[in-house]
């Protein structure tokens, strides 16, 4: 079975300092990617998604950045953080050969003092 | 822009209850998707209806389409205390189906 992994659970940085949240799946090949950010009492806002390897597509004009160096790994980074880019940081992933599904990952939670 | 914007924003009601909720999108979909978030999880996959469907089932779930209205609805038979969570919609419009837009949600309290 597919399983999503994020990682840390929750952090704590102060501004300006940098930013790597991590995510990975198991259980698939070539998924589709996507990285939202959830305001608190929020919906969804899609940053990134990523069709394969080193393809990245933005939606948001943003201070953060994506990267996809593995197959079913996919990675937001930031090198200066802002107090807005606080929040729940969500990883999800689809296989559209099967489903419009998407799945998620637990979450991250940022904040930024 | 919000593709999809529920309604109420939050709802309490009684266990043993129904729980409507209601959501409207702008353009044109090829499906509309329904999600829970239990508070500070990931979401979960409930149900998905095409644009050619008019009405779906699932265990205690009832989704509805009016593509002529850009409305659907989500109804919950028979409430526990364990459905409380955040409910969100989610379009995918045609030529851009890896792309899903999320309503703001609704919060649903289920009352023992």
């Amino acid at each position: 079975s597919q399983t999503i992994h994020q990682w840390p659970a929750t952090l704590v940085q102060p501004v300006g300092s940098p930013l790597s949240l991590e995510c990975t799946v198991e259980g698939t090949s070539n998924p589709n990617l996507y990285w939202y950010r959830q305001a608190a009492g929020r919906g969804l806002q899609l940053l990134f998604y990523s069709v394969g390897i080193g393809q990245i597509s933005s939606e948001v004009p943003q201070n953060l950045s994506a990267s996809r160096p593995q197959d079913r790994q996919f990675i937001l980074s930031s090198k200066k953080l802002l107090l807005s880019d606080s929040g729940f940081y969500l990883c999800a992933w689809s296989c559209l050969a099967v489903t419009y599904e998407q799945y998620f990952g637990p979450g991250t939670r940022l904040t930024v003092t | 822009s919000q593709q999809g914007e529920e309604d109420p924003q939050a709802l309490s009601i009684q266990e043993g209850e129904n729980a409507t909720m209601n959501c409207s999108y702008k353009t044109s979909i090829n499906n509309l998707q329904w999600y829970r978030q239990n508070s500070g999880r990931g979401l979960v996959h409930l149900i998905l209806i095409r644009s050619n469907e008019r009405e779906k089932h699932s265990g205690r779930l009832r989704v509805t389409l009016d593509t002529s209205k850009k409305s659907s609805s989500l109804l919950i038979t028979a409430s526990r205390a364990a459905d409380t969570a955040s409910y969100f919609c989610a379009t995918d419009a045609y030529g851009s189906a890896r792309q899903l837009t999320f309503g703001s949600g609704t919060q649903l309290t289920v009352l023992p």
